[in-house]
Formats: structure tokens, C-alpha cells, sequence
């Protein structure tokens, strides 16, 4: 079993639709929580991350960690064209690695 | 886009062949990771390097090294490369904090 499950998809939603984006994990240790964005044949970009438990707001974008069930969300407002891209989960235990580990990565469309 | 180059960016090699994959910054930041993209596994660290001459395994080091002589210069060498190392190769950079990394454009390479 890997340590970060994600649903590759694909995902296609119309304009505007919320996206909500999920991962799963199984180690109780990870407590920084982030999300990347992918655009195709270019390397990821830190969208954004949270410490612990919580949630976290970022303009149209909005992450949840809920360390109970072991479960972080991303939710996208409004979504545009523009998000089309594969977002990857990725974590870390708080001290001592520097290592992340990514989730596979859930590939979006959006549809004008 | 962070100040990182790769080079090459696209190579197609015969098997057991030595390659080198280059990875160079202008951010002058401490940490330099390299990292592997397959489809169904994400992005997974081959080695890290957190200083001039300083650098650790990741999750998938077997059939890898790395060099790092410079801040700004680190090096993958797949010794006597084979089919299964075909993928999509990124490096990428961080300061300090773990989760602020920043990914270069990445390099295709084909192991026929």
C-alpha cells in the first residue's frame, strides 16, 4: 500500500463548478500538507500548504487537512479554464526529512 | 519560473549506456533534489543534496548517482542505464523549509 493515495482521475468539470481534489494517507507522522500544480510538460508548482490540521484559504482555492481520517482536500471556487492542470498531494513529517511524498496526482480539465 | 535550468532536456540513449542529467540554479538556495515522474507512482526522490559534497539516498536511489561540487551544479548519473529508467526526470530546489520547492522543466529521457 503506498504511504499517499490519489485518484488519478481523469476529472472534467464545467466552468465555474466547484472542484474538490482528495488524498489519503497512511502515516500519522506527516504534518506539513501541500498541493502542486502541474500545467502539461512543465514541472509542479506549490500552490499551497498547511501545518497540521485546518484549513487554509487562498483566493478561489481552499485546503483542508483532517488528521483524524487521514484525508486533505482541495477545493477550487469558480472554477476556470485556466485551472486545467494535474494537482498533486504531497507531505512531510515535521522533523528530520527532507523528503516529500506525492501522491500520484489527479489530472482536471475544465470545460468552458 | 525559479531560476533553474536542466539540460538536456530531451535524450533518448541505448540501454547500458552511462547518462548524465544536469541540474543548474541561480538561487543560490542550499537544498537540490531530483526526482523521478511515472505515470501511476507521481513523483518520487531519487537523491537529495543538502550542501557542497553533501547528499542522501531517496526513495528509488538504486542504479543513481549524483555529484555535487557547486551550489549551483547537481548532477544525476544513471551509470549503465536501462529501460526501466525511461521517465520524466525534475529537479528541484528549496532554501530551508521543506516544502517551499521549486521544480525545474524537467528532462524527457527514452532508454531504448
Amino acid at each position: 500500500q503506498k504511504e499517499v493515495e490519489q485518484d488519478p482521475g481523469p476529472l472534467s468539470v464545467p466552468e465555474g463548478a466547484i472542484v474538490s481534489l482528495n488524498c489519503t494517507y497512511s502515516n500519522s507522522a506527516f504534518q506539513y500538507f501541500m498541493w502542486y500544480r502541474q500545467y502539461s510538460r512543465k514541472g509542479p508548482e506549490l500552490l499551497m500548504y498547511t501545518y497540521s490540521s485546518g484549513n487554509k484559504e487562498d483566493g478561489r482555492f481552499t485546503a483542508q487537512v483532517d488528521k483524524s481520517s487521514k484525508y486533505i482536500s482541495l477545493f477550487i471556487r469558480d472554477s476556470q479554464p485556466s485551472d486545467s492542470a494535474t494537482y498533486l498531494c504531497a507531505m512531510s513529517v515535521i522533523q528530520g526529512a527532507q523528503k516529500l511524498v506525492f501522491g500520484q496526482g489527479t489530472r482536471l480539465t475544465i470545460n468552458p | 519560473d525559479a531560476g533553474i535550468t536542466q539540460s538536456p532536456r530531451h535524450k533518448v540513449t541505448e540501454t547500458g549506456t552511462p547518462v548524465t542529467l544536469r541540474c543548474h540554479q541561480t538561487e543560490n538556495h542550499r537544498y537540490m533534489y531530483w526526482y523521478r515522474q511515472d505515470p501511476g507512482h507521481g513523483l518520487r526522490l531519487i537523491h537529495y543534496s543538502y550542501g557542497v559534497k553533501d547528499t542522501d539516498k531517496g526513495e528509488v536511489s538504486d542504479g543513481y548517482s549524483v555529484s555535487r561540487s557547486k551550489t549551483e551544479d547537481f548532477l544525476l548519473t544513471l551509470e549503465s542505464a536501462t529501460s526501466s529508467q525511461t521517465s520524466v526526470y525534475f529537479c528541484a530546489i528549496s532554501r530551508d523549509t521543506l516544502y517551499e520547492q521549486y521544480f525545474g522543466p524537467g528532462t524527457r529521457l527514452t532508454v531504448t
